[in-house]
């Protein structure tokens, strides 16, 4: 079956302007994740939804970042005013329930985006 | 606060065992998971473990140690495409929160 599919696969803006990233959960997939790598770094979380709803934006950085999840299926992280510090790759990933507290609920991540900001 | 460590870079030969280690201090653990990332890929699952003890799956395998905050994840009859980042990340769950806490990731390089 389809994994979690992101788009654009690369995003090369200038500094101050406005992007979105798309994400496309695995489909019967409640929960949905956005994380922030960096070059040689882990991935950093930076929020979670279940279903519509933010369960938990705790790891934004700041508010020029955005989520939203209309749906409950499709996720668009919205960055505003971009910097050259927002530059690195932007990971989604599902998993089927979440906050469920089962240890087996996995998270599928998609390819991700890569953003670069000039 | 939250803090995983894991070795920064290891080497090994084809054919070889290699163990990556991993340690943890993290406010609410519901599992530990591996994760391999090619680079310029995204992560994949490789395996998880919620009990202590040893995990096997094919030619990985992964321990862990809760009252230690350790774990290991071991791969046995190396392969060149084995070459790639690990990443060890623990599943911190509470009411209001779902999420993995990621290590650096170490990257290994196998060897002809």
């Amino acid at each position: 079956g389809a994994g979690v599919s992101q788009t654009p696969s690369n995003k090369v803006t200038e500094k101050g302007k406005y992007v979105e990233l798309r994400c496309d959960p695995i489909s019967g997939h409640t929960a949905l994740y956005w994380y922030r790598q960096s070059l040689g770094q882990g991935p950093e979380f930076l929020i979670y939804f279940q279903g519509t709803g933010a369960a938990d934006d705790s790891g934004l950085p700041n508010d020029r970042f955005f989520a939203v999840r209309p749906e409950g299926s499709v996720s668009t992280l919205k960055i505003q005013r971009t910097e050259r510090g927002d530059s690195a790759v932007y990971l989604c990933a599902s998993s089927l329930k979440g906050g469920a507290g089962l240890s087996t609920d996995t998270q599928y991540f998609g390819p991700g985006t890569r953003l670069t900001v000039l | 606060g939250q803090n995983i460590d894991q070795p920064t870079e290891m080497t090994a030969t084809e054919g070889a065992i290699v163990q990556i280690n991993c340690t943890y201090q993290t406010s609410g653990f519901n599992g530990l998971f591996w994760y391999q990332q090619h680079a310029g890929e995204a992560p994949t699952f490789l395996s998880y473990n919620v009990l202590d003890g040893l995990e096997e799956k094919g030619r990985f395998s992964s321990f862990l140690s809760r009252s230690k905050g350790y774990s290991y994840l071991l791969l046995k009859e190396l392969q060149m495409k084995d070459s790639a980042s690990y990443l060890c990340a623990v599943r911190v769950y509470a009411y209001n929160t779902d999420k993995l806490i990621f290590g650096t990731g170490t990257r290994l390089q196998v060897f002809p």
